[in-house]
C-alpha cells in the first residue's frame, strides 16, 4: 500500500471551505484514494473514494490531478461538528488480497466558531 | 442490526489476565477486520476474516493475540496474559467484498 503524507493539523472557522491535501507519490495503477473521518471515541467513518479527476457526494468533494500523486479533500462550509481527524488512505481496495486499511496519523481539523 | 457493534465498550483488567473482545458485524458482511488504536495514534491493522477463515493475520503483535469467527458472523479477539502495552481501543470493521469498511464504536481496554 502506498505511503501517504498529510498535514498533522489544520484550523478553520465555521462557514469556510476547508481543503486537506494528501501526498501519495508512490501510488500504483490499481490504487484508489479513500478518505475516512474519525470523531473522538468513535470508529472511523467512510467519507469519499476516488480514482481520478473529481468525485463529489453529499458530504465532500475529492480532487485528484492527472498524475494522481496527490489528492485534496474539500469540505464545503464547515461547521463545529466537522472537527475531527481525517485520514487519507491509498490502496488496491478492489483487488487486494485483504483490503486491509493502513492508516497514518491523519489530519486533525479544528473548526472554530 | 443497523451497524457494527462491539462489547464491552470499556474493559479494565489486571496485568496477566486474559480478555475477550466481541464484534457483531453488519448482517451479510462477509469481511471482518480488527484494528487497534493507541492513544493519539492512527489505527493499526491486526487481522482480517473472509467468512470464518483468516487469510491475513499479519498484524497480530504476538502469539498472545488470537481471534476467531464463527458462522460467518460474530468474531472474538482474545488477548492472553495482558500487558500494559496492550492498553488501546480495539476497533472492529466489516464490509461487503471489496467495499468500504464500516467501523464499530470500539472497546477501550485498560490494563493496570
Amino acid at each position: 500500500l502506498a505511503k501517504t503524507t498529510q498535514p498533522i493539523s489544520m484550523d478553520s472557522y465555521e462557514g469556510q471551505e476547508v481543503n486537506i491535501t494528501c501526498s501519495h507519490n508512490n501510488i500504483a495503477t490499481n490504487d484508489y484514494i479513500t478518505w475516512y473521518q474519525q470523531f473522538p471515541s468513535q470508529g472511523p467513518r467512510f467519507i469519499i473514494q476516488g480514482y481520478k479527476t473529481k468525485v463529489t457526494n453529499e458530504v465532500a468533494s475529492l480532487f485528484i490531478p492527472a498524475d494522481r500523486k496527490s489528492s485534496t479533500l474539500s469540505l464545503p462550509r464547515v461547521s463545529l461538528s466537522d472537527t475531527a481527524v481525517y485520514y487519507c488512505l491509498v490502496g488496491d481496495f478492489y483487488g487486494g488480497a485483504t483490503n486491509k486499511l493502513i492508516f497514518g496519523t491523519g489530519t486533525l481539523l479544528a473548526v472554530q466558531p | 442490526g443497523a451497524g457494527v457493534s462491539q462489547s464491552p465498550s470499556n474493559k479494565v483488567t489486571e496485568k496477566g489476565k486474559d480478555v475477550e473482545l466481541r464484534c457483531d458485524p453488519i448482517s451479510g458482511h462477509t469481511a471482518l477486520y480488527w484494528y487497534r488504536q493507541s492513544l493519539g495514534q492512527g489505527l493499526e491493522f491486526l487481522i482480517y476474516f473472509q467468512g470464518n477463515s483468516a487469510p491475513d493475520k499479519s498484524g497480530l503483535p504476538s502469539d498472545r493475540f488470537s481471534a476467531e469467527r464463527t458462522g460467518g458472523s460474530v468474531s472474538t479477539l482474545t488477548i492472553q496474559r495482558t500487558q500494559q502495552e496492550d492498553s488501546a481501543v480495539y476497533l472492529c470493521a466489516s464490509s461487503l467484498p471489496s467495499s468500504e469498511q464500516y467501523f464499530g464504536p470500539g472497546t477501550r481496554l485498560t490494563v493496570t
